[in-house]
């Protein structure tokens, strides 16, 4: 089956601006987190929905936001770009709840600079 | 709080030679433990895991066992290809939980050359 896609996959936009990213998990999962990679900071959990309510918030100021739809998919959204957001986003899906057969896949990640 | 320490990179090895890459947790409570790796230029693979104290999670020749009373998830591979280089990032997570959530370490890059 199909694995996690994300889109786009390569983007520059300029300080100020926002930007939106997509996120399709694999087909029946319905929890979709998303992950933000830098070099500085590694990689840090921005937040998780499942159902389209958000269950989980990582420690990101309030620029940073998302939302799930009713078939699954997320976007998550950054406004006002500083240089500092110019990072790998990384989107994970996994299926029903938390149990210890679940398993979390990631997509290929959308590459943001912020010029 | 919970957090993934792992021991600093750059690991470089010659081919067919033996593989630790050390790895302990800091956590309330019993979590999960993970290995994902993350080849050039793409997202994370899961490359095995365990979800409780002396499980030995194994792919691909890699293993690595949950040690509750070290708090360790040590990878290991008894003899390293080229094709294994890749950045390799231990973590954890709490099964059972409201939450998928993974606490990832800083990552540690594996180059092996021929």
């Amino acid at each position: 089956k199909a694995g996690v896609t994300q889109t786009p996959r390569y983007l520059i936009k300029t300080r100020g601006q926002q930007v939106t990213l997509s996120c399709s998990p694999i087909s029946g999962h319905r929890s979709v987190s998303w992950y933000q990679q830098t070099p500085g900071q590694g990689l840090q959990f921005l937040f998780e929905y499942f159902s389209e309510t958000q269950r989980n918030k990582g420690n990101f100021p309030g620029r940073f936001s998302g939302r799930q739809f009713s078939n699954s998919r997320s976007e998550m959204n950054v406004s006002t770009l500083e240089l500092g957001d110019s990072a790998l986003y990384l989107c994970a899906s996994s299926s029903d709840g938390t149990h210890s057969g679940n398993t979390i896949y990631f997509g290929e990640g959308s590459w943001l600079t912020v010029v | 709080g919970n957090s993934v320490t792992q021991m600093e990179g750059p690991v470089t090895l010659s081919e067919e030679a033996f593989l630790t890459i050390n790895c302990t947790y800091t956590a309330t409570g019993y979590p999960s433990l993970f290995w994902y790796v993350q080849y050039p230029g793409e997202g994370l693979q899961l490359l095995l895991k365990a979800t409780k104290a002396d499980d030995k999670g194994s792919n691909k020749g890699f293993e690595a066992t949950y040690r509750k009373e070290t708090t360790s998830f040590h990878l290991e591979k008894g003899s390293v290809q080229v094709s294994d280089s890749a950045v390799y990032f231990c973590a954890l997570s709490f099964y059972g939980g409201a939450t998928n959530k993974l606490i990832f370490g800083t990552g540690t890059l594996l180059a092996v050359q021929p």
